[in-house]
């Protein structure tokens, strides 16, 4: 069965200060990875995706992730959060024959100025 | 905006009833998808509809059950409610019934009393 697991549950960073939220996997084939953000009482938005190619994938707002196979990981990051980036974040995990989605437990990302 | 539809945004009932959501999704797609956010569950798919047929199930109760219809809406029906069903409801739309980016809608929040 496939797992998202993201162990921080909370951080909190400076407005200008680099970010970095760690999403590990498992998955016994070829995953199809997500970052999704979700701000309060609003639905989930879809920041970038992994399907194959180049392992460093660029997405909306300036964000990007990096796929580790390796390491099972799927860790997005940005060079400078801003205040407007408070939100949570969740990773998720699927893969071609089973479509659904099986998401992390998210990361609430608390900026302060 | 994502392009997906959800109706209504809130809903407050009291245990026993029966409730129907209901969701529209994006032009051209043919997938539905439906997830359930609760805080002790997190984010866990339900069920999964393609043209109109039910392509995979999740954790979905006995006493929940969804359709997706001709015009491609899907509904999900909730009966004997239970104060524990108390969550937000999202509905997720994708091109195709293979792995592909799903599009979530804004969700809607329901309470049981």
């Amino acid at each position: 069965a496939q797992s998202v697991t993201q162990p921080d549950i909370h951080i909190t960073v400076s407005e200008g200060a680099s970010l970095e939220l760690r999403c590990n996997y498992s998955y016994g084939a070829t995953p199809y990875l997500f970052w999704y953000v979700q701000s309060p009482g609003q639905g989930l938005q879809l920041l970038l995706k992994y399907f194959s190619g180049d392992t460093l994938v660029q997405g909306i707002k300036g964000f990007e992730a990096e796929f580790k196979r390796s390491q099972s990981s799927f860790n997005l990051r940005k060079p400078s959060v801003h205040w407007s980036d408070a939100a949570e974040y969740f990773c998720a995990v699927g893969a071609r024959g089973n479509e659904k989605l099986t998401f992390g437990t998210g990361t609430r990302l608390t900026i302060i100025p | 905006d994502s392009g997906v539809t959800q109706t209504p945004k809130h809903l407050i009932t009291a245990t026993g009833q029966r409730v129907t959501l209901r969701c529209s999704p994006r032009s051209g797609d043919l997938s539905v998808y439906w997830y359930q956010q609760s805080l002790d569950q997190g984010l866990q798919f339900l069920i999964q509809y393609y043209n109109g047929e039910e392509r995979a199930k999740g954790n979905i109760l006995e006493r929940f059950s969804a359709q997706q219809f001709p015009d491609l809406h899907s509904e999900l029906n909730l009966s004997s409610l239970e104060l524990g069903d108390s969550a937000l409801y999202f509905c997720a739309s994708s091109v195709s019934g293979s792995m592909q980016t799903q599009y979530f809608g804004p969700g809607t929040r329901l309470l049981v009393l």
